[in-house]
């Protein structure tokens, strides 16, 4: 069975760049598409984006300009990175495998990221 | 963007009750609809996909149905562990979007 584990800084200041990383268990990672999506508290459900397994993205509008993933096959990992954070982006980050692309199958647990001085 | 409006909000309900939850889509999105349970401090579970499947693992009292732009999510008879917040997600277009989320309380 997949398994997906967030992990990273819990606490960002503002202005500076959110980075996370997603490790997959119990898979291969490629042939995969691999998505981001975050929960600000109390908040619904936000994609933020998806990459392939050979490395292609797809963002979304919203936070394209702000926004970089990444993908380590030898690790099995992929990344986000964020620019620019304000208060804003408070919430709780998610990965997820999405085979096809847009349908989500497994989750990782989340983490909580806190944007603040 | 497609927007995605679940409703209501929130509802509460006893155990064995039949529970309906209404999800519509702002342009039609033929049957690219999957429904997601989730609980305090966990992350979404998957429970169905194209509108009416039933991912592996998921048992029979939940179903789901519509097409074009109108969705139901039913649960058949509710039970302590069903209580939870479920939300809708289309994804026939990117961006992928959700609901708002509706909230299943204990009466």
């Amino acid at each position: 069975q997949v398994q997906l584990q967030e992990s990273g800084p819990g606490l960002v200041k503002p202005s500076e760049t959110l980075s996370l990383t997603c490790t997959v268990s119990g898979g291969s990672i490629s042939t995969f598409y691999w998505s981001w999506i975050r929960q600000p508290p109390g908040k619904g459900l936000e994609w933020i984006g998806y990459i392939y397994s050979s490395g292609s993205t797809n963002y979304n509008p919203s936070l394209k300009s702000r926004v970089t993933m990444s993908v380590d096959t030898s690790n099995n990992q992929f990344s986000l990175k964020l620019s620019s954070v304000a208060a804003a982006d408070t919430a709780v980050y998610y990965c997820a495998r999405a085979p096809s692309g847009s349908l989500l199958d497994h989750w990782g647990r989340g983490i909580l990221v806190t944007v603040s001085s | 963007d497609i927007q995605m409006t679940q409703s209501p909000s929130s509802l509460s309900a006893s155990v064995g009750d039949r529970v309906t939850i209404t999800c519509r889509a702002s342009q039609g999105i033929s049957n690219y609809l999957a429904w997601f349970q989730q609980k305090p401090g966990k992350a979404p579970k998957s429970l169905i996909y194209a509108a009416s499947n039933l991912q592996s693992g998921v048992p029979s009292k939940f179903s789901g149905s519509g097409s074009g732009t109108d969705f139901t999510l039913t649960i058949s008879s509710l039970q302590p562990e069903d209580f939870a917040t479920y939300y809708c997600q289309q994804y026939k277009t990117y961006p992928l979007t959700f609901g708002g989320g509706t909230k299943v309380e204990i009466k």
